[in-house]
């Protein structure tokens, strides 16, 4: 059975950082690409980040380039989110989702439950 | 620009079907989307991918009384025999290189 679980998630004060943790389990790690989507309070989905199965490829979306990083430890079975210069508008449910392909993130086979980030002063 | 457009609400009675739509922005009617579900409070759940000539394919668990069609630009899921946790939010979401789009999504009520 895939299961992913998050963590890492809290309070945090604008321009801090955090980073987020998604154990997965039930797959191969090393052979699916990975990604994190988040859902601000009471909004839609948003696509934040992705990497290939191998980690040597990662994907941003604008929203984001240059102040967080995703990252894979495959001998952990294990997805970050290294987020610095957080904004309030990052404060959202941060959700960890698998692709069902090796090398881009196309389409989301399974996502876990989520972890809270709020940024606040 | 890749833009997806659902409908904000829906409502359907308990043991009805439903058609949900979801429609791709101009010049993007040959791309493929897949629907998922997210039930209040929860992650959500992957139902199925639906390819611009209809097919599509469920993922692990999926009721046979989800399915996906198409048409032109708009991509369907229709819920039939509706039960009482099918009220959710439902999104459809795309794909390109390098660029994911969601759509804002439906709220389905089940009366």
């Amino acid at each position: 059975e895939v299961q992913l679980l998050e963590s890492g998630g809290g309070l945090v004060q604008p321009g801090g950082s955090l980073r987020l943790s998604c154990a997965a389990s039930g797959f191969t790690f090393s052979s699916y690409a990975m990604s994190w989507v988040r859902q601000a309070p009471g909004k839609g989905l948003e696509w934040v980040s992705g990497t290939s199965g191998r980690g040597d490829y990662t994907y941003y979306a604008d929203s984001v380039k240059g102040r967080f990083t995703i990252s894979r430890d495959s001998s952990k079975n294990t997805l970050y989110l290294q987020m610095n210069s957080l904004r309030a508008e990052d404060t959202a449910v941060y959700f960890c989702a698998k692709s069902p392909t090796p090398s881009t993130v196309t389409n989301f086979d399974y996502w876990g439950q989520g972890t809270l980030v709020t940024v606040s002063s | 620009q890749l833009v997806l457009t659902q409908s904000p609400s829906a409502s359907a009675s308990l043991g009805a079907s439903v058609k949900l739509t979801c429609t791709l922005s101009s010049g993007h009617s040959n791309y493929a989307i897949a629907w998922h579900q997210q039930q209040p409070e929860k992650g959500p759940r992957y139902l199925m991918k639906v390819k611009s000539d209809g097919s599509h394919s469920k993922g692990d668990g999926i009721p046979d009384r989800f399915s996906g069609s198409s048409s032109g630009a708009e991509r369907y899921l229709t819920i039939s025999s509706l039960q009482s946790e099918d009220e959710a939010d439902y999104y459809c979401h795309t794909w390109d290189t390098d660029i994911h789009v969601f759509g804002g999504g439906t709220k389905l009520t089940v009366l």
